[in-house]
């Protein structure tokens, strides 16, 4: 079964606009990590931001936020005031805990892609 | 700043060949990945290690190998290239600390099986 889920097809999204990326994922470990990755032209993957399974708060990241809804297991990611840097594949992550051994195993979503237009 | 290093960013290689991709990290973490990453496929994990010679099986380890013998250092290894292995790689290294963690990425190898 899939884990991580991003089904919407290439986003678009005004210069300076907001923008919300989907995610869901799959676990029946209590304890787990979320992340996101931007990937942009150049291939190199940029961490932007983590929320763990029992943090509270959502996690912020300067323009970055989680809308995370633990009992909807989502975990979209919210990207304010969007710049045309922002252009780039973004891929939804998640770590689960539990597992002695294998407790470090990262499983990536299949990505979005997010073009920001002037 | 953490840095991961690919040893090559493009490399072609023959079918049947052996083909080592090398990956260092100069922070002294202990966790450190291998992924594919393929069109409309995403991320996919190869192996992973959590420490000095240990090694375990990711989601589609067949038609590789790894060697970790020293902490900086992770190894991905195709016994016998095939065309099918034709993908970009990325290494990664990752560090936990109180539940929270960064996972760092190499800027990939572009590999091509003719």
């Amino acid at each position: 079964a899939q884990k991580i889920t991003q089904t919407q097809p290439g986003m678009f999204v005004q210069e300076k606009e907001a923008v919300t990326l989907d995610c869901t994922y799959d676990t029946s470990d209590p304890s787990y990590g979320l992340f996101w990755y931007k990937q942009p032209s150049s291939g190199e993957m940029i961490f932007l931001i983590y929320q763990g399974s029992y943090d509270q708060q959502n996690a912020t990241e300067g323009r970055y936020s989680l809308n995370f809804q633990k009992a909807r297991k989502s975990a979209n990611l919210v990207i304010s005031a969007s710049q045309l840097g922002d252009s780039a594949m973004y891929f939804c992550a998640m770590r689960e805990l539990s597992y002695t051994g294998a407790n470090s195993k990262l499983t990536f979503g299949k990505g979005i892609t997010l073009s920001v237009r002037p | 700043d953490v840095k991961v290093t690919q040893s090559s960013r493009y490399l072609v290689k023959r079918t049947g060949e052996k083909v080592f991709l090398e990956c260092v990290q100069d922070m002294d973490h202990e966790n450190m990945f291998w992924y594919r990453q393929d069109p409309g496929l995403g991320l996919r994990l190869i192996y992973f290690s959590y420490d000095v010679k240990m090694k375990e099986k990711g989601d589609i380890p067949e038609g590789y190998s790894v060697s970790r013998e020293k902490k900086e250092r992770f190894s991905l290894i195709l016994e016998s290239a095939s065309t099918n292995q034709t993908s970009m790689y990325l290494c990664a290294s990752s560090f936990v600390q109180g539940g929270n963690e960064k996972l760092f990425f190499g800027s990939g190898t572009q590999l091509s099986v003719l």
